[in-house]
């Protein structure tokens, strides 16, 4: 199917740390990845997502990487800040399936 | 204008209500969705329009019914509503409607806050 496995559900970190997200999936004909940073009272922001034909897609203080072989991907998010405290959710789509198949999501806090 | 706008932000409503949730986006977007999405949990979807059309629908209860009077308005209609259904409600578009081996960046809303009493 098209399940996505998303570790860990809570992340506390300090400020300045870096913080790490991980996510399986199961469809090997994903081949879209977006990240979805939610802040309480709101809706999800896309902050990043990366392609099939890419390995790591940067943007300033977050990264992704993709493992297609093992079939997982990664958020990282380095210098965090306490504005980065939020829900985070991975996601997939592409393939034999129309919609996006969201993570359980990731409570980060960064503690100042 | 990279917005998709979503109104009322809360919503308090009885079983017997009949009410409205609407959401508006002027980026030319060719798909509308409404997700639902429960404390705790990632989004739900429910439907789908494409090209003012409904595409997808996600077996969604009658009592809900989704409408696109045009290319930048989705509204989502609400009737005879259960309080299982309280939840956020969650608009997106997409520059492109979702296919089998594709999917586009989803622009969300920040949501209508729903309470059924």
């Amino acid at each position: 199917g098209e399940n996505v496995e998303q570790h860990p559900s809570t992340l506390s970190v300090q400020e300045g740390d870096s913080a790490v997200i991980k996510c399986t999936y199961s469809d090997s004909a994903s081949n879209y990845f977006p990240w979805y940073k939610q802040e309480l009272g709101k809706g999800p922001q896309l902050i990043i997502d990366i392609r099939s034909n890419v390995g790591e897609k940067k943007d300033q203080r977050i990264a992704v990487t993709l493992n297609k072989t093992a079939k997982h991907f990664s958020l990282h998010i380095t210098e965090t800040q306490p504005e980065d405290s939020a829900v985070y959710f991975c996601a997939r789509g592409g393939g034999s399936n129309y919609k996006l198949t969201f993570g359980k999501g990731t409570l980060l806090t960064v503690n100042p | 204008d990279t917005e998709v706008t979503q109104t009322p932000k809360h919503l308090v409503m009885g079983m017997t209500n009949k009410k409205s949730l609407k959401c508006e986006q002027h980026m030319g977007h060719r798909a509308m969705y409404w997700y639902k999405q429960k404390a705790k949990k990632p989004p739900e979807l429910m439907f789908v329009y494409s090209y003012e059309k409904l595409s997808i629908n996600e077996s969604v209860p009658s009592r809900f019914s989704p409408e696109c009077p045009n290319s930048s308005l989705l509204n989502l209609h609400l009737h005879a509503l259960q309080p299982e259904d309280s939840a956020l409600y969650l608009c997106a578009s997409s520059q492109e409607p979702p296919a089998a081996g594709g999917t586009g960046e989803l622009f969300f809303g920040e949501g209508s806050r729903l309470t059924v009493l």
